[in-house]
């Protein structure tokens, strides 16, 4: 199989608290993607990180990429009760691999 | 601005019948893709789609399974003589050009299939 797998597979955390997940990948990629997943609803794009990049903001949300380790972590920071939900990271070769995702959730 | 719409969003069949899963992409997205989702997995794509075209069915099981986006109306699903193992969730996402990389991927809500 060529999905990539996330760690941990469940976190829970009190609001205001930093998150950080990662995923490992096995294909070599041209861009990984992070994804967020509520219960019952479909995927929201989150953040696109090129393979030349190692590093990525967007708002509170931080992305790093190892492409020597076929890593990616995505970091969520100050976080909130709303921020619960599934992640997901997607690495695209010529094809979209799902990981099995981390499910966060996040204490009031 | 409608995102990608799913319909329906639950649907239940007997074993041996036909289940139709319908997605409309973003207005102005000619990409659709499928994927199926089973409980505390991750999404497994199953086919991608052109308008008129299948570009990649590689993720689509051989037999009882078929995708097709006509040039005009939703994309169709269509998985025939239902089996228990066909129970899952089925997402359908589109983009406005092809290609795997540069794109993020805009996703319905799903349509939750259960096989009685």
């Amino acid at each position: 199989s060529q999905q990539g797998e996330e760690d941990p597979q469940a976190l829970s955390i009190q609001e205001g608290e930093n998150a950080t997940m990662n995923c490992s990948y096995k294909t070599s990629i041209n861009n990984l993607q992070w994804y967020r997943q509520n219960s019952g609803r479909g995927l929201v794009h989150l953040i696109l990180i090129r393979s030349n990049e190692r590093e990525k903001h967007s708002g509170r949300l931080r992305v790093t990429l190892d492409t020597s380790k076929k890593s990616s972590s995505l970091l969520i920071t100050a976080s909130r009760a709303a921020d619960t939900a599934s992640y997901f990271c997607a690495n695209t070769g010529n094809q979209f691999y799902f990981g099995t995702g981390t499910s966060l959730t996040v204490i009031p | 601005n409608a995102g990608v719409m799913q319909n329906p969003r639950h649907l239940v069949r007997r074993r041996g019948q036909e289940a139709r899963l319908r997605c409309s992409p973003v207005k102005g997205h000619s990409h659709v893709y499928w994927y199926r989702q089973l409980p505390e997995e991750g999404l497994k794509f199953m086919v991608y789609l052109q308008k008129e075209n299948i570009i990649d069915e590689s993720g689509m099981p051989k037999e009882r399974f078929s995708a097709e986006f006509p040039k005009e109306g939703p994309s169709i699903l269509r998985i025939q003589q239902v089996v228990r193992g066909d129970s899952a969730a089925y997402f359908c996402a589109s983009s406005p050009s092809g290609g795997w990389s540069n794109q993020p991927q805009h996703f319905g809500d799903g349509t939750r299939l259960s096989i009685l």
